[in-house]
């Protein structure tokens, strides 16, 4: 089955604290996205990657990073996590990410992370 | 980056109705993709319509483009409750920027 996948689904840490979450496809796509959902802000955006070896800024990469060192995998790191990173997070990707007739975004279960 | 505008944030409306919501977006675009979030789940792909396209059709769906206003709409006829979601618009292309979304209610 064609799916996004994203791990843990619900984490709850301390400040401070260190955290990945896990983001894989298996669809053999080239873009991958990094979101967060806020209540009354919306989806934003905060990294994306056109391909293993492009990856740029979104709209709010501030105390974010990613990585991209193989097609699938698309992790999203919390070197030190704050409150105000509590959210929810959506990974998702598509073909290309050029916005072509099937060039749709696939998006992930979700991860609900609350940082104390 | 683009950001696309929802309107109205809101709609109740009966079962069987049709619905109606509105995008808006500031720069030239190649393409408009509009989504679908049920409650805290992820975003599901519903149509993509390309620039040099006026409207669209998906089903019951029916999402039109006016390039020169830029704006586009989507509309949801004879709705069912299965339709009660968040909708979502995405102008551009690789850099997404979704607005807050219009949360569609549609009452048995």
């Amino acid at each position: 089955e064609a799916q996004v996948t994203q791990n843990p689904r619900y984490l709850i840490t301390v400040t401070g604290k260190k955290l990945t979450v896990t983001c894989s496809q298996n669809m053999n796509h080239e873009y991958m996205s990094w979101y967060r959902q806020d209540p009354g802000l919306g989806l934003r955006q905060i990294y994306y990657s056109m391909n293993v070896e492009v990856t740029d800024k979104g709209d709010v990469p501030e105390g974010y990073k990613v990585s991209r060192k193989e097609k699938r995998n698309f992790p999203l790191i919390l070197e030190s996590p704050s409150p105000n990173q509590t959210s929810l997070y959506f990974c998702a990707s598509s073909l290309s990410g050029l916005g072509g007739p099937t060039d749709t975004q696939y998006f992930g279960p979700g991860t609900r992370l609350t940082v104390l | 980056s683009q950001q696309g505008e929802e309107d109205p944030q809101a709609l109740s409306i009966q079962e069987g109705e049709n619905a109606t919501m509105n995008c808006s977006y500031k720069t030239s675009i190649n393409n408009l993709q509009w989504y679908r979030q049920n409650s805290g789940r992820g975003l599901v792909h519903l149509i993509l319509i390309r620039s040099n396209e006026r409207e669209k059709h998906s089903g019951r769906l029916r999402v039109t483009l006016d390039t020169s206003k830029k704006s586009s709409s989507l509309l949801i006829t004879a709705s069912r409750a299965a339709d009660t979601a968040s909708y979502f618009c995405a102008p551009g292309t690789y850099k997404y920027i979704f607005g807050t979304g219009t949360r569609l209610k549609v009452l048995a």
